[in-house]
């Protein structure tokens, strides 16, 4: 079955700093991967998928995530953070010919002034 | 554009009761999948509907059951509520089968 690692389970960093989730996948033949963010009392928003193409992939709000197969990994970063992204962030995972999203726990980023 | 709705937004029920959740799609989205997220998880997968048929399912008993209607609503029903039910449920509708999905802001289900 797949599944997803997060590896943090929060992250602290002060405004302005740059910032790196990462995440981890079990390996499949084809997968599509995904980053969500989730603000307090409210559902999922989509920053950016992976489907094909290049590996280097840009999303909402400055923030990109770089697809490496040979390491099974997705890791989110944003070069300089601002308040407003302090939420819980989600990486996720479908294998190809599958209709279920597999979540991480998700990382909860704190971003102090 | 009108995103994805759900009601209630918050739902208090005793265990062993019944419960029916209701979420309105993104017009023109003829996919709709619930998922359940505890507190502290990630989210998990409880089902897809597809054109109103089920189209897979996730590691949950019969008692979670759902429905899809032509107009781009669906439901979720769980009977015979236990407390481990208590968790955010969350809606989420795509284009189609393999399109990324759009979330609704969840219903909050208290089981005491």
């Amino acid at each position: 079955a797949q599944s997803v690692t997060q590896l943090d389970s929060q992250v602290p960093v002060f405004e302005e700093a740059p910032v790196e989730l990462r995440c981890n996948y079990s390996s499949s033949v084809s997968v599509y991967l995904f980053w969500y963010v989730q603000y307090p009392n409210q559902g999922l928003q989509l920053l950016l998928k992976y489907l094909s193409g290049s590996t280097l992939v840009k999303g909402i709000n400055g923030f990109e995530a770089e697809f490496n197969k040979s390491q099974t990994s997705f890791h989110l970063r944003k070069p300089s953070v601002h308040i407003s992204d302090t939420a819980e962030y989600f990486c996720a995972v479908r294998r190809g010919g599958s209709e279920k999203l597999v979540f991480g726990k998700g990382t909860k980023l704190t971003v102090n002034p | 554009e009108t995103g994805v709705t759900q009601s209630p937004t918050h739902l208090i029920k005793t265990r062993g009761q019944q419960v029916t959740l209701r979420c309105s799609s993104q017009s023109g989205h003829n996919t709709v999948s619930w998922y359940q997220q505890a507190l502290g998880q990630g989210p998990q997968f409880i089902f897809q509907y597809y054109r109103e048929e089920e189209n897979g399912r996730g590691n949950f008993p019969p008692r979670f059951s759902g429905l899809q209607f032509p107009n781009y609503s669906s439901e979720l029903n769980v009977n015979a509520l236990e407390l481990d039910d208590s968790a955010l449920y969350l809606c989420a509708s795509s284009l189609d089968r393999s399109s990324p999905l759009h979330f609704g802001n969840g219903t909050r289900l208290t089981v005491t």
